[in-house]
């Protein structure tokens, strides 16, 4: 069965500061994969995905992705973080034989410092 | 993307009482749509996948009879929790299955039963 992991529950880094939050998949079909971010109280919000060709991807609000085929992973980076940016944030993986559903990373909790 | 909206954001009832909530796609057609629960600090977990003019197909473990779905247009879901008991207030998302494997969520409908 798919699965994502998302090793970090909490981050917290002072603002200013660059981010990587971690992800990685388990399957052997072709993934594609997304980042999404939740407020307290709010829907998700993709920041971005990644389907095919170029493996670094880009985002909104600055973020950017870079999916590893060997690694199986498709972590989630930022080179100088916001205090808006504190949220929950979400990795997902869907595949072409499930129908489309996603299956969804426990999600890593961003804490961002003054 | 879809814009999706849902109604109401925010529901508090009484237990033993059923509640509707409405997952409209706004501007884009909405063949399959998919309705997710999020426990405070969780992931989303998915409940059904709702097709439209067809019976949703319901994840393991979810009770149908408890968690109607009702697809009856192109533009409009509906998850009907019945007999609602403390144990269902959660967060309930939907989304819209778009372009090849995304979706689009809505913003969420937050239940509390007393």
């Amino acid at each position: 069965a798919q699965s994502v992991t998302q090793p970090d529950i909490h981050i917290t880094v002072s603002e200013g500061a660059s981010l990587e939050l971690r992800c990685n998949y388990s399957y052997g079909a072709t993934p594609y994969l997304f980042w999404y971010v939740q407020s307290p109280g709010q829907g998700l919000q993709l920041l971005l995905k990644y389907f095919s060709g170029d493996t670094l991807v880009q985002g909104i609000k600055g973020f950017e992705a870079e999916f590893k085929r060997s690694q199986s992973s498709f972590n989630l980076r930022k080179p100088s973080v916001h205090w808006s940016d504190a949220a929950e944030y979400f990795c997902a993986v869907t595949y072409n034989t499930n129908a489309g559903k996603s299956t969804f990373g426990d999600g890593t909790t961003l804490t961002v410092k003054p | 993307g879809a814009v999706v909206s849902q109604h109401p954001s925010r529901v508090i009832c009484k237990s033993g009482t059923s509640v509707k909530i409405e997952c409209r796609s706004l501007d884009f057609q909405a063949t399959t749509m998919f309705w997710y629960r999020q426990f405070p600090k969780k992931s989303l977990m998915l409940m059904a996948t709702s097709n439209e003019g067809s019976k949703a197909t319901y994840e393991q473990g979810v009770e149908k009879d408890k968690f109607l779905i009702n697809h009856a247009s192109l533009t409009l879901s509906t998850l009907t929790v019945t007999s609602a008991h403390p144990e269902d207030s959660s967060f309930y998302i939907c989304s819209v299955a778009g372009g090849p494997n995304e979706q689009f969520f809505g913003p969420g409908t937050r239940l509390t039963v007393l």
